[in-house]
């Protein structure tokens, strides 16, 4: 069974610091998609970033960052400098590619950052 | 705009009563699907939809039904048997091997 771990619930920062959020999947598959999503308070899922399994290179965008590692089953996302703005709950998943195109969530991270 | 609708935005049901969200998109999506969020939670999936006039229950459909009449549309409702429907509820569309697009969601609580 597939399943996504993020076992931070909430994390606190202040303004510019970095900040990691972990997350650890399960899948006997061995093609697979993994997913970052941003949920804003306003409710909608913002996409971030789409990852196949095969694809294990470093992605860095802006002040956002992924570092997918197979051997582990970890995919962590790390945000530079983070702002005010990025506050939000951040989403892991990863697509079930035996049954059909369904999302597996993970619980979600809370990051707060404080000015 | 493409995009994904879903309407109302929030919605109030009394005990014993069932609503209908509706989920709209114009993106051509082959599949659709209806997940729901508690608080300080993840999302789990309720239903989902490959093709018109066909739908799979997801890991929590106990309490729910859909219908895909329509390529563009996958309405949920809530029975009366969904013991603890207030939740977020959220509507996504995909390509049969494509990424998500999220509706706006719809915050439903029991009064």
């Amino acid at each position: 069974a597939q399943k996504v771990t993020q076992a931070q619930t909430e994390i606190s920062v202040v303004e510019k610091e970095d900040v990691t959020l972990d997350c650890v999947y399960e899948t006997r598959d061995t093609t697979y998609y993994l997913f970052w999503y941003k949920q804003p308070p306003s409710g909608e899922l913002v996409f971030l970033i789409r990852r196949n399994s095969f694809d294990e290179q470093n992605e860095i965008s802006g002040r956002y960052s992924w570092n997918f590692q197979k051997s582990t089953s970890s995919f962590n996302f790390t945000i530079t400098a983070s702002q005010v703005v990025d506050s939000a709950v951040y989403f892991c998943a990863l697509i079930r590619n035996n049954a059909g195109n369904m999302l597996t969530f993970g619980g979600g991270t809370r990051l707060m950052v404080k000015p | 705009d493409g995009g994904i609708t879903q309407s109302p935005k929030y919605l109030f049901r009394k005990e014993g009563q069932n609503v209908t969200l509706s989920c709209e998109q114009n993106l051509n999506h082959d599949a659709m699907y209806w997940y729901r969020q508690d608080p300080g939670q993840g999302l789990r999936l309720i239903y989902y939809s490959q093709i018109v006039n066909d739908f799979q229950k997801g890991d929590i459909a106990e309490g729910y039904s859909v219908s895909r009449e329509k390529k563009e549309s996958f309405p949920l409702t809530v029975t009366s048997a969904q013991k603890n429907p207030t939740a977020f509820y959220l509507c996504a569309s995909s390509f049969s091997t494509g990424g998500y697009t999220f509706g706006s969601g719809t915050r439903l609580t029991v009064v």
